[in-house]
């Protein structure tokens, strides 16, 4: 079975400090791996995908994360925050090509702050 | 194009009772997926259907249902809704078809009540 861990429920960073959200995976068979980011009220935005394609994934505004195997981890980084980046950060795995069975982690809440 | 759409966006719904929510996937796709959001556990799945089928399930109790239509709208049905029934519960479409891992989009969302 899969799973992934976020670490950290709440990650509070000053604008045009880089963003490290951290997600650690436990899976059997080389996964799939995702990053979504949900604002208030809304549903989940697709922000990158890894595929096993490249191990540096790029994604949208400003965000890429870096599948490294020795350490099963699939950490999110912005080099420097803004204040619309505020939300909360789910990562999340699947072993199927669909992705349609998604397991995710619990969530990280990052606040910018001025 | 337009994306997931659901609705209602809230419900409130008293202990016993039933309730149908409703999506609408982004055109041209044959994937619906289900989930249910809330603070205690998260993001958990519920089913997805393909082409009118239920093709994944969760591990959800028997009064959690759905189905899928001809043209890929689907419905999800709670029976004897139970307060911890209370929660977000997302939609999300996919198209398998485009090759690659085709990745979920999601749909606003229906938060549900339960009194």
């Amino acid at each position: 079975a899969q799973s992934v861990t976020q670490l950290g429920s709440h990650v509070s960073v000053s604008e045009g400090a880089l963003v490290l959200l951290r997600c650690n995976y436990s899976s059997s068979v080389p996964p799939y791996l995702f990053w979504y980011v949900q604002y208030p009220n809304q549903g989940l935005q697709l922000l990158l995908k890894y595929t096993s394609a490249a191990t540096l994934v790029k994604g949208i505004n400003g965000f890429e994360a870096e599948f490294k195997k020795s350490e099963t981890s699939f950490h999110l980084t912005k080099p420097s925050a803004h204040m619309s980046d505020a939300a909360e950060y789910f990562c999340a795995v699947t072993l199927t090509g669909t992705a349609s069975k998604l397991t995710f982690g619990t969530g990280t809440r990052l606040q910018v702050t001025l | 194009k337009a994306g997931v759409t659901q609705t209602p966006r809230y419900l409130i719904k008293t202990r016993g009772q039933q309730v149908t929510l409703s999506c609408s996937p982004i055109s041209g796709h044959r994937s619906v997926s289900w989930y249910q959001q809330t603070p205690g556990q998260g993001l958990q799945f519920l089913f997805e259907y393909f082409s009118e089928t239920q093709r994944n399930k969760g591990n959800f109790p028997g009064r959690f249902s759905g189905r899928q239509f001809s043209n890929s709208r689907s419905e999800m049905n709670v029976s004897t809704l139970e307060l911890g029934d209370s929660a977000l519960y997302l939609c999300a479409s996919s198209d398998p078809g485009q090759g690659g891992v085709s990745p979920l989009h999601f749909g606003n969302g229906t938060r549900l009540t339960v009194t």
